[in-house]
């Protein structure tokens, strides 16, 4: 299986800082990257897929890169909206995998 | 509007079986392939299972943690999918969320295995 080592596990970020989560594939895995938010007592939103593309509806402020085994979430000013925990996963190949998450707080 | 119901959690004792039922509507289901992610009382997202559409074959894919007791079924005249789970174990409690290309998600279904 391929696995996701995220980190970090938790951050606290002020109003407006910049924040970067990242994720490393055991192998490559092609962009086959999605990225997910999670807020207290709800179900996974779909954030970012194929790496780096925006999914509809999901404000600017967050980007994705990435290549190969590195990939990284950006958050540009951070908002209270965003407190939240935060996962990547690979659909590279099966089974598909999912990053251990990150626990975003306003700090 | 897409709509992902799941149904069938529940307590269950460790080495009996579950069906769980993702009921879905307002999407093109027949077309669609469904997953079945669950989360563990730690938070830990685990992606359990996959099946395709019929022009795929209905292809299936599993997790490690639960091939050969879990099997993922479909029945696209009831736009629905199922998650059968036999041979449960403690470490199977979690919630289960059916999803359609990651984008869309039921609320969750609870399933806790403990004597």
């Amino acid at each position: 299986d391929i696995q996701m080592t995220q980190s970090p596990a938790s951050l606290s970020a002020s109003l407006g800082e910049t924040v970067s989560i990242e994720c490393l594939a055991s192998e490559g895995i092609s962009n086959d990257l999605a990225w997910y938010q999670q807020k207290s007592g709800k179900s996974p939103q779909l954030l970012i897929y194929a790496a780096s593309r925006l999914q509809d509806g999901v404000p600017s402020r967050f980007s994705g890169s990435g290549s190969g085994t590195r990939y990284s979430l950006k958050i540009s000013g951070m908002q209270p909206e965003d407190e939240a925990d935060y996962f990547c996963q690979q659909s590279y190949k099966y089974p598909w995998t999912f990053g251990g998450g990150t626990k975003l707080e306003l700090k | 509007e897409v709509q992902l119901v799941e149904t069938g959690g529940g307590l269950v004792q460790p080495g009996k079986s579950l069906k769980l039922t993702c009921a879905t509507s307002g999407f093109t289901f027949s077309n669609a392939w469904m997953d079945w992610v669950r989360q563990s009382p730690e938070k830990q997202l685990e992606w359990v299972a996959q099946i395709k559409d019929k022009s795929n074959n209905y292809a299936t894919y599993y997790a490690e943690s639960v091939k050969g007791r879990f099997t993922i079924s479909r029945d696209d005249s009831k736009s629905s999918v199922y998650l059968q789970m036999n041979s449960l174990k403690e470490e199977d409690t979690a919630i289960y969320y059916c999803t359609w290309i990651g984008d869309y998600w039921g609320q969750g279904v609870m399933v806790t295995v403990s004597s």
